[in-house]
C-alpha cells in the first residue's frame, strides 16, 4: 500500500533555513500537497506542487520534487517563531480520489 | 464564511458510552472525510463519503460507523467508545475536478476526544 514518510521533529534557529523532508511512493501521483497544523487547530493547505515540476517557489517556500527517488522538500526561508508547527505532507492517490498523509514533522523555532 | 464546521470541540467520554461527532460543510462539495490524528502516525481514515448517500470505509474504520445525512452534513458515530479511541477527529472536504485539486482538503478545526 501507499506509505508517506517524514522525520518527526525538526529544531532551527530563528532567521535559519528550515527543510522538511518526505519520501512518498506512489509515482503516479499527480499533486503533492504540504499542510501545516499550528497547535490546537485543523491541517490549512500550504502549497502544491504538480508531478510534472521540479521546484515551486511561493514568497518564503521553496518546494522541490525529485520524482526519481520519491522525495519531496520544503524549504522555509528565514524561518520566524510563528512557522512552529507540524508540517504534513500529502500525495493524491492516483487510483482513488483520497489523500495520503505523511506522518508529520514538528517543526520548533528558537529564538 | 465559507468552511468545514465540527461540534464539539472537546469530549470526555467513559469506557463504552457512545456519542456522535458531527461535520458540516458550505462548500457545495460532494466528498467528505473522517480522519482520525495520533501523535507520530499522521492523519488516518477512517470513513469517507463521495457523495449524498455513499459511504465507504477507510484505513480504520473499526469502531466507528458514519451517516451522510444530506450533502452538507457527515457524522461520525461510536457506538461503545474504548481508550483506543482517544484522539483528534478531523472531518475535511475538497472540491471536485482535475483543475480544482489544486485546493486540496478543506479542514475543520477538530474534536479532541479522550475516553477514560
Amino acid at each position: 500500500g501507499e506509505d508517506v514518510e517524514q522525520s518527526l521533529f525538526l529544531s532551527v534557529r530563528e532567521g535559519d533555513s528550515s527543510v522538511i523532508n518526505c519520501t512518498y511512493t506512489d509515482s503516479s501521483s499527480t499533486y503533492l500537497y504540504w499542510y501545516k497544523q499550528e497547535p490546537g487547530a485543523g491541517l490549512q493547505l500550504l502549497t502544491y506542487i504538480f508531478s510534472n515540476m521540479d521546484m515551486k517557489q511561493d514568497q518564503r517556500l521553496t518546494v522541490l520534487l525529485n520524482k526519481k527517488d520519491k522525495h519531496l522538500s520544503l524549504r522555509i526561508a528565514d524561518t520566524q517563531t510563528g512557522d512552529s508547527a507540524i508540517y504534513f505532507c500529502a500525495e493524491r492517490d492516483s487510483g482513488t480520489y483520497k489523500y495520503i498523509f505523511g506522518t508529520g514533522t514538528r517543526l520548533k523555532v528558537l529564538a | 464564511n465559507a468552511g468545514v464546521t465540527q461540534t464539539p470541540k472537546f469530549q470526555v467520554l467513559k469506557t463504552g458510552q457512545s456519542m456522535t461527532l458531527q461535520c458540516a460543510q458550505d462548500m457545495n462539495h460532494n466528498s467528505m472525510y473522517w480522519y482520525r490524528q495520533d501523535p507520530g502516525m499522521g492523519l488516518r481514515l477512517i470513513y469517507y463519503s463521495a457523495s449524498e448517500g455513499t459511504t465507504d470505509k477507510g484505513e480504520v474504520p473499526n469502531g466507528y460507523n458514519v451517516s451522510r445525512l444530506n450533502k452538507r452534513e457527515f457524522s461520525l458515530r461510536l457506538e461503545s467508545a474504548a481508550p483506543s479511541q482517544t484522539s483528534v477527529y478531523f472531518c475535511a472536504t475538497h472540491p471536485e475536478g482535475t483543475t480544482q485539486m489544486l485546493y486540496g482538503y478543506t479542514f475543520g478545526s477538530g474534536t479532541r476526544l479522550t475516553v477514560v
